[in-house]
């Protein structure tokens, strides 16, 4: 299958900063890239839905303004978490899909702590 | 609305043990059912689907058959093996690979020689 990485693969941030994860798919276009968050022993839960060289399409309660996703180029895809609280403090998984595929392939993840 | 229940763990099974993890659904119209796999320090990974009523997945010697009547796509294996020691997830969609995933919480099954 195709390959999608993360990077950061943890980071640990004062609270008020702000920290960027990226997502590239490696070896295919990704037309379109999601982002979950996990909470421990919970679901993967989707906050948004991202088409290349489009706004990015939030999941109800989800922060636009907070939770910033932005998909420049077929092979890249970022979430900003601005000013990050502790409650921000998470997992945060990417997945991609390109139209070579008829399945998403997902990222390894990133943990956010915030102090 | 839509969701997905399946069981929850962790679980612990010897070698060669016989394996179901139950997972039922709720959606409008007939989605698409996925399992997930996540392997410790690892991303999650496509095990098996089935996008419509009686279809059988398979992989790995892991199977589940999509049941439009029960609503359900219960994972299950004849034999673990320690390789199998994972977190599953079962998941529903819609028809394509750009769908929209909606997860179960996942199950963490640890099996022993």
């Amino acid at each position: 299958g195709a390959v999608v990485s993360q990077h950061p693969s943890w980071v640990i941030c004062k609270s008020g900063t702000s920290v960027k994860i990226e997502c590239r798919s490696l070896d295919f276009q990704a037309t379109t890239m999601f982002w979950y968050r996990q909470f421990p022993k919970q679901s993967l839960m989707l906050m948004a839905t991202s088409n290349e060289g489009s706004k990015a399409t939030y999941e109800q309660g989800v922060e636009k303004d907070k939770f910033l996703i932005n998909h420049a180029s077929l092979t890249l895809s970022t979430l900003t978490v601005t000013s990050a609280h502790p409650e921000d403090s998470s997992f945060y998984i990417c997945s991609a899909w390109g139209p070579s595929y008829d399945e998403q392939f997902f990222g390894p993840g990133t943990r956010l702590t915030v102090l | 609305g839509n969701s997905v229940t399946q069981m929850e763990g962790p679980v612990t099974l010897s070698e060669e043990a016989f394996l179901t993890i139950n997972c039922t659904y709720t959606a409008t119209g007939y989605p698409s059912l996925f399992w997930y796999v996540q392997y410790p320090g690892e991303g999650l990974q496509l095990l098996l689907k089935a996008t419509k009523a009686d279809d059988k997945g398979s992989n790995k010697g892991f199977e589940a058959t999509y049941r439009k009547e029960t609503t359900s796509f219960h994972l299950e294996k004849g034999s673990v093996q320690v390789s199998d020691s994972a977190v599953y997830f079962c998941a529903r969609g819609t028809q394509g690979g750009s769908e929209k995933l909606v997860f179960g919480k996942g199950m963490k099954l640890t099996v022993n020689p």
